[in-house]
């Protein structure tokens, strides 16, 4: 079970919006930045979002990500069928002394 | 452009040890950043290993920290991982990634390498 909690699956239809929840708690999300990443099929993880809403050059600005308290967000607007993939939250725990990951969402595009 | 690589056995046997090595390449390690592993069992999620700083400082998953050893060699421009005792539970694919000082992000990741633990 992951330290950071996501929906296992979300789904929309071309040119929606949608968004994917990561959910923490004091010792990670609530004192440490949200990170992202995008892992296409296949392939390895990409940086999508850095500090809870900052993207990396090259991303497009469809992606975006935001924190409130213990919890994390990342909307995907205009969707397109190239966003289908698994997508990770991640945050380092005071705690744990770790960085810790959210257990994945796999987004599918109808 | 900074590109990573991981290199080594396919394949190790229960009770072994895990030894993998990341190449990096368009970046000096000795210039800073942490270098980190992290782990993709088949069909699961991502799981931190450890990074560590180019003066050979280093931070653990304290789930894997009695297991784990990472270091790095400068002169080479590269760093490794050794994972000892290994069981089924290790097999995944095994990913490289630069990661920040402050903010603990991963950017850019090696494509990875799969690591089946089975005699």
């Amino acid at each position: 079970q992951s330290v950071l909690t996501q929906p296992p699956s979300a789904s929309g239809t071309p040119g929606q919006r949608v968004t994917i929840s990561c959910s923490g708690s004091s010792s990670n999300i609530g004192s440490n930045t949200v990170n992202w990443y995008q892992q296409l099929p296949g392939t390895a993880p990409k940086l999508l979002i850095y500090s809870n809403n900052q993207r990396p050059s090259g991303v497009p600005d469809r992606f975006s990500g935001s924190k409130s308290g213990t919890s994390a967000s990342l909307a995907i607007s205009g969707l397109q069928s190239e966003d289908e993939a698994d997508y990770y939250c991640a945050a380092w725990d005071d705690s744990l002394n770790a960085v810790v990951f959210g257990g994945g969402t796999k987004l599918t595009v109808l | 452009q900074v590109q990573l690589q991981e290199s080594g056995p396919g394949l190790v046997k229960p009770s072994e040890t895990l030894s993998l090595t990341c190449a990096v390449s368009g970046y000096s390690i000795s210039s800073g950043y942490y270098w980190g592993w992290i782990r993709q069992p088949p069909g699961k999620g991502l799981e931190w290993i450890g990074s560590i700083y180019h003066s050979g400082s280093t931070y653990y998953n304290p789930s894997l920290k009695s297991r784990v050893t990472i270091s790095v060699d400068t002169s080479k421009n590269q760093f490794s991982l050794k994972l000892s005792s290994v069981t089924a539970a290790d097999t995944a694919v095994y990913y490289c990634a630069r990661e920040t000082t402050v903010g603990n992000w991963f950017d850019p990741w090696g494509q990875g390498t799969l690591v089946t633990v089975s005699s």
